[in-house]
């Protein structure tokens, strides 16, 4: 079955230090792979993407992710942090091969890590 | 074009009483999905649609029901509101099979059963 981990429930991160935020994933076929964020009392927002090609995908507000096939990895990243980076982050997963088995490729989200930069 | 809109915005539901809560999409998204967002749980997928007509369950079916009779509307039926339906559900859709694109989320609605 497709599935998302993050295994860090928060990460702190002091103002100008270099951030990580780690996503696993298990899929059937090969993956789409995600990042939101949701500030409070927000809806989700998209940050980036990996479908195919560079491994180092760039997005928004200076974010980045790093696709690893091996460690089944789409890791987070910013070179320099930002109190105003604070706020909940997950990562998502869609399944191209779930149709191979007769399901849909669902959109799977993980449980968020909620980031926490200070001044 | 106003992209995914949910409403109410917030509720309070007595135990045993029902609503529905809307979702209307105004971007020909073929996908919708409902989720459940519960304090360090995450998101949770309670059902999701892969266009008009067709609707299938997601990790949390229970106590919820949906329809989509249209490509815009993808409405969320709660028929005996339980104080473990206490969450803020979110509404969202991609485009046709095969999306490499985002998903469009809804503001939320925050849902309390007392």
């Amino acid at each position: 079955a497709q599935s998302v981990a993050q295994p860090e429930d928060q990460v702190n991160v002091a103002e100008g230090n270099p951030l990580t935020v780690k996503c696993t994933y298990s899929v059937s076929g090969n993956p789409y792979l995600f990042w939101y964020v949701q500030y409070p009392n927000r809806g989700l927002q998209f940050l980036l993407k990996y479908i195919t090609g560079d491994n180092l995908v760039k997005g928004s507000y200076g974010f980045e992710a790093e696709f690893n096939k091996s460690q089944t990895s789409f890791h987070l990243k910013k070179p320099s942090a930002l109190v105003s980076d604070s706020a909940l982050y997950f990562c998502a997963v869609r399944d191209m091969g779930a149709r191979l088995s007769g399901g849909y490729n669902k959109l799977i989200f993980g449980a968020g890590t909620r980031l926490a930069v200070h001044p | 074009n106003a992209g995914v809109t949910q409403t109410p915005k917030f509720r309070i539901l007595k135990i045993g009483q029902s609503m529905t809560l809307q979702c209307t999409q105004d971007m020909n998204h073929n996908y919708m999905y409902w989720y459940r967002q519960d304090p360090g749980m995450g998101l949770k997928l309670i059902y999701y649609s892969v266009g008009a007509g067709i609707t299938d369950k997601g990790e949390v079916p229970n106590g919820y029901n949906v329809s989509r009779s249209t490509t815009e509307d993808f409405p969320l039926r709660l028929e005996l509101a339980a104080p473990s339906q206490t969450s803020v559900y979110f509404c969202a859709s991609t485009p046709w099979e095969g999306a490499d694109t985002e998903a469009f989320f809804g503001q939320g609605t925050r849902l309390t059963v007392v």
